[in-house]
């Protein structure tokens, strides 16, 4: 079974300021996807950024990256130069690499972003 | 514009009726899915299909139940629901539903209140 765990429900950060947010998962899939969505106030899942387990280097994108430490299982997403617009929820999600059916991508619980002006 | 959309974005039904909740995705994906989000609960797999055949049904209750009549389209019926049932409903989709590598793309959401 996966389990993705967000420690943080919820953090303030100021604006142009950089903010993590945690993520550790558990699997015992040897290939796996990391995923990091962020919801808006409107509702829709947003995909921000991807890191693959056998991935060398960390993602980025744009002004999010990924610091991914594998042994310690945590896949943390730094948003740099925080915008007011940042301001949502975030979800980390995995999914394995194994071909079940429905092999689905498993979410945290989410840490909801303020960002102050 | 999203390459899923979801339609009603709100909808408000008492429990004896009955309404159906339909996604469309214009990304020429293989799979597609039916999330539901609660308050204070994590996001939860309802349904899964890969090339119009559904390979997932998470023990979710007979009062919903989907349709996928092709690759683009996909419909949740739903019929004498719960209160408990208010929540956020998703709709995604993915070029793949087997590979880990493959980001699904979500709709904005249907909005339901079960009165």
């Amino acid at each position: 079974a996966q389990k993705i765990t967000q420690t943080q429900p919820g953090m303030f950060v100021q604006e142009k300021e950089a903010v993590t947010l945690d993520c550790t998962y558990d699997t015992s899939d040897q290939s796996y996807g990391l995923f990091w969505y962020k919801q808006p106030s409107s509702g829709e899942m947003i995909f921000l950024i991807y890191q693959g387990s056998y991935d060398e280097q960390n993602a980025t994108e744009g002004r999010y990256s990924l610091n991914f430490q594998k042994a310690r299982k945590s896949a943390n997403l730094v948003i740099s130069a925080s915008q007011l617009g940042d301001s949502a929820m975030y979800f980390c999600a995995m999914r394995g690499d194994r071909f079940a059916a429905g092999n689905k991508l498993t979410f945290g619980g989410g840490t909801r972003v303020l960002v102050k002006p | 514009e999203t390459g899923v959309t979801q339609t009603p974005r709100h909808l408000v039904m008492g429990m004896t009726n009955k309404k159906s909740l339909k996604c469309e995705q214009h990304l020429g994906h293989n799979a597609m899915y039916w999330y539901k989000q609660s308050a204070k609960k994590p996001l939860e797999l309802m349904f899964v299909y890969s090339l119009e055949e559904r390979v997932e049904n998470n023990s979710v209750p007979s009062r919903f139940s989907p349709e996928c009549p092709n690759s683009s389209h996909l419909f949740l019926h739903l019929h004498t629901l719960q209160p408990e049932d208010s929540a956020l409903y998703l709709c995604a989709s993915s070029q793949d539903a087997s590979t880990g590598n493959t980001e699904a793309f979500f709709g904005q959401g249907t909005r339901l209140t079960v009165v």
